[in-house]
């Protein structure tokens, strides 16, 4: 059974940069019927769609975000990791990885979140 | 941007009736729509995708409707474990997330 699990430092300083890996297990991160995402979702509020990755290296991303993140893969540990950089008080957000279907850009794998708070 | 709204914020339903949900896009997004079910403390569960396709293991009393602009959610017969948040998303262009409805106990 596919699982996903995000890791990376759960506080960051205003101005810095926003570092998690997500570790894909069950499966390979390296097919063509999958993409794979990040989404956020401040405490108490909506999600929010960051950017996700093909595993040949194309990304795309929202545009609100798009100045700010970059998203990379390593095929070879099946990982993909999201920066966000600089960030500011109104990153503070669980972070989800998740998987995305290559045809029709549903998450239908999602990662249990982790919360990163920006404060100095 | 496409701005998904769903309505209402708060649906309260008592275990056993019938919930309906609904979701509108400020633009078609054809069938390219999906709900997700958003527990305390856990990621949101895939529930419908292309607007009226359950994802697997989803229970039958699941079922969407919808193209174009109007999408609606429907759940059966609430059961006690359906009392969560429930999120549209349409995949037309980036995604985007509707706001969420939250199904409570009446």
């Amino acid at each position: 059974q596919l699982q996903l699990q995000e890791s990376g430092p759960g506080l960051v300083k205003p101005s810095e940069t926003l570092s998690l890996t997500c570790t894909v297990s069950g499966g390979s991160i390296s097919t063509t019927d999958y993409h794979w995402g990040w989404i956020r979702q401040p405490p108490g509020k909506g999600l929010e769609w960051i950017g996700s990755m093909y595993y040949i290296g194309s990304t795309y991303f929202n545009p609100s975000l798009k100045s700010r993140a970059r998203i990379s893969i390593d095929t070879s540990r099946d990982q993909f990791s999201l920066k966000l950089s600089p960030v500011t008080a109104a990153d503070t957000a669980v972070y989800y990885c998740a998987r995305q279907s290559s045809s029709y850009y549903y998450f239908d794998s999602w990662g249990q979140g982790t919360l990163v708070t920006v404060s100095s | 941007e496409i701005v998904m709204t769903q309505s209402p914020a708060t649906l309260s339903v008592s275990p056993g009736e019938r919930a309906t949900l609904s979701c509108r896009a400020s633009q078609s997004v054809g069938s390219n729509l999906a709900w997700y079910q958003q527990k305390p403390g856990q990621a949101p569960r895939l529930l419908i995708y292309g607007a009226s396709t359950r994802a697997t293991g989803i229970p039958a009393r699941f079922s969407g409707s919808g193209s174009g602009t109007e999408f609606t959610l429907t759940i059966s017969s609430l059961q006690s474990e359906d009392f969560a948040v429930y999120f549209c998303q349409q995949y037309n262009r980036w995604p985007t997330f509707g706001g969420g409805t939250k199904a409570e106990i009446k």
